[in-house]
């Protein structure tokens, strides 16, 4: 079945830098792309941004433009997020989801990593 | 940035309620709007995407209109099952993708 699979939780120091991945299985994974979406405790969903799978093409969310990076490896199946710099701030959620970049928005998603920050 | 602004933040309903949820957008998205159904400790669901249209799987006592700068999810007799958050989406823009504030359904 179509699933996306997340690395597991993460504890980091303030000023560390955390990369999650997310691999994909059970469809064409160079045929969309893939947003990453965070919620810190208690609060909604943030869009941190969108990869393409095929093109490497990112989209970034202008308030962590300069401390994130997307990648996916094809050959893998897997999109990757790296945040650095950490703050408290950043300690959340972190979901990957399958996203065209177009209709019909977010599809599947995976299971959730938390990062939790922490000195 | 396109604002997404969910009205109530909480609503309070009993098993067999029909309710209602509001998303306006800050701008026009055409129908380029998807409403996410969350339960606590689980990744969000898709439930309805182009604003209208249901996602497959998704009961149809779910159902969701509304075009332009207004939007609506109704859930036409509330089942345990749906006491959750649900939150709009707009896709009109990708610079950036907005979310809702969130609406969570409670049990009254």
């Amino acid at each position: 079945q179509v699933q996306l699979v997340q690395s597991g939780a993460e504890v980091k120091k303030p000023g560390a830098s955390v990369k999650v991945s997310c691999k994909a299985s059970g469809y064409s994974f160079n045929n969309y792309g893939v947003s990453w979406v965070r919620q810190a405790p208690g609060q909604g969903l943030e869009w941190m941004g969108w990869i393409s799978a095929y093109t490497g093409n990112t989209n970034y969310a202008q308030n962590l433009q300069g401390r994130v990076t997307m990648t996916t490896d094809t050959s893998a199946s897997t999109a990757y997020i790296e945040l650095r710099s950490l703050t408290s701030d950043d300690t959340a959620v972190y979901y990957c989801a399958r996203d065209r970049g177009s209709s019909p928005g977010m599809d599947v998603w995976g299971q959730g990593t938390t990062v939790t920050v922490s000195s | 940035d396109i604002q997404m602004t969910q009205s109530p933040s909480t609503l309070s309903a009993s098993v067999g309620d029909r309710v209602t949820i509001t998303c306006r957008a800050s701008q026009s998205i055409g129908s380029w709007l998807a409403w996410y159904q969350e339960k606590p400790g689980k990744a969000p669901k898709l439930l309805i995407y182009d604003a209208s249209s249901l996602e497959s799987g998704v009961p149809s006592r779910f159902s969701g209109s509304g075009s332009g700068t207004e939007f609506t999810l109704t859930i036409s007799s509330l089942q345990p099952d749906d006491f959750a958050t649900y939150y709009c989406q707009q896709y009109n823009s990708y610079s950036p993708l907005t979310f809702g504030g969130g609406t969570k359904v409670e049990i009254k």
